[in-house]
């Protein structure tokens, strides 16, 4: 059964600082790899999507990294800002049961840029 | 852009009632999703479809159940509700295994 880990659970940074967000999966053969923000009370916005067969993925000030042998994957926020502050989630989609696929989400790192 | 619209953001229900929550996309995608998100716990699958009228069950499905009539539409049925139902409930949908694109959540209170 895939588990994805994601370290440190919570992280504040001064404003201008790279952030750096570590995720770990246990189960290499997956088809993509999944990075989402999420605000206080609200649902989950895309940030990339990562395929197996890329090493990284990158939208503006964010990139995005997959090692998919080490079951790693990292995303970089450069110079933060207080509008970074959110709840960052990682999830692994796997292939599961005869007719679908699934995502295994990590328990989030919740990241506080400090003015 | 792909909306994902749910029918409530906030629900009070008591127990032992029959609590219905309604996820509807836009985008013509074949996959939808309901989670239950709660603190520590973290973000669950409870079931997903993969085309109309087929459902499959995720990593919590008891004491719930779903409804895909319609591509577009993907109900969750709580058909007795009980205060460990009390959580967050979020819909997604995608197209096969692309970027999945959720709704607002519905923050389900059971008293």
């Amino acid at each position: 059964k895939q588990e994805v880990t994601q370290i440190p659970a919570a992280l504040s940074v001064p404003e201008g600082e790279n952030l750096v967000l570590n995720c770990s999966f246990t189960d290499s053969a997956i088809y993509n790899l999944q990075w989402f923000r999420q605000d206080p009370g609200k649902g989950l916005t895309s940030l990339l999507l990562i395929q197996s067969s890329q090493r990284e993925q990158t939208s503006g000030r964010l990139n995005a990294s997959l090692d998919k042998s080490s079951g790693r994957s990292t995303l970089y926020i450069a110079a933060s800002q207080p509008g970074d502050s959110a709840t960052y989630l990682c999830a692994v989609f796997d292939m599961w049961g005869a007719a679908g696929n699934k995502l295994t989400f990590g328990g989030g790192t919740r990241v506080l840029v400090k003015p | 852009d792909v909306k994902v619209t749910q029918s409530s953001r906030y629900l009070v229900k008591r127990t032992g009632e029959k609590v219905f929550l309604e996820c509807v996309q836009d985008m013509d995608h074949e996959n939808m999703f309901w989670y239950r998100q709660d603190p520590g716990l973290g973000l669950r699958l409870i079931y997903f479809s993969y085309d109309v009228k087929m459902k499959e069950k995720g990593d919590i499905p008891e004491g719930y159940s779903v409804s895909r009539e319609k591509k577009e539409r993907f109900s969750l049925i709580l058909e007795s509700a009980s205060t460990n139902q009390t959580s967050m409930y979020l819909c997604a949908s995608s197209w096969l295994q692309e970027t999945q694109y959720f709704g607002p959540g519905t923050r389900l209170l059971v008293l």
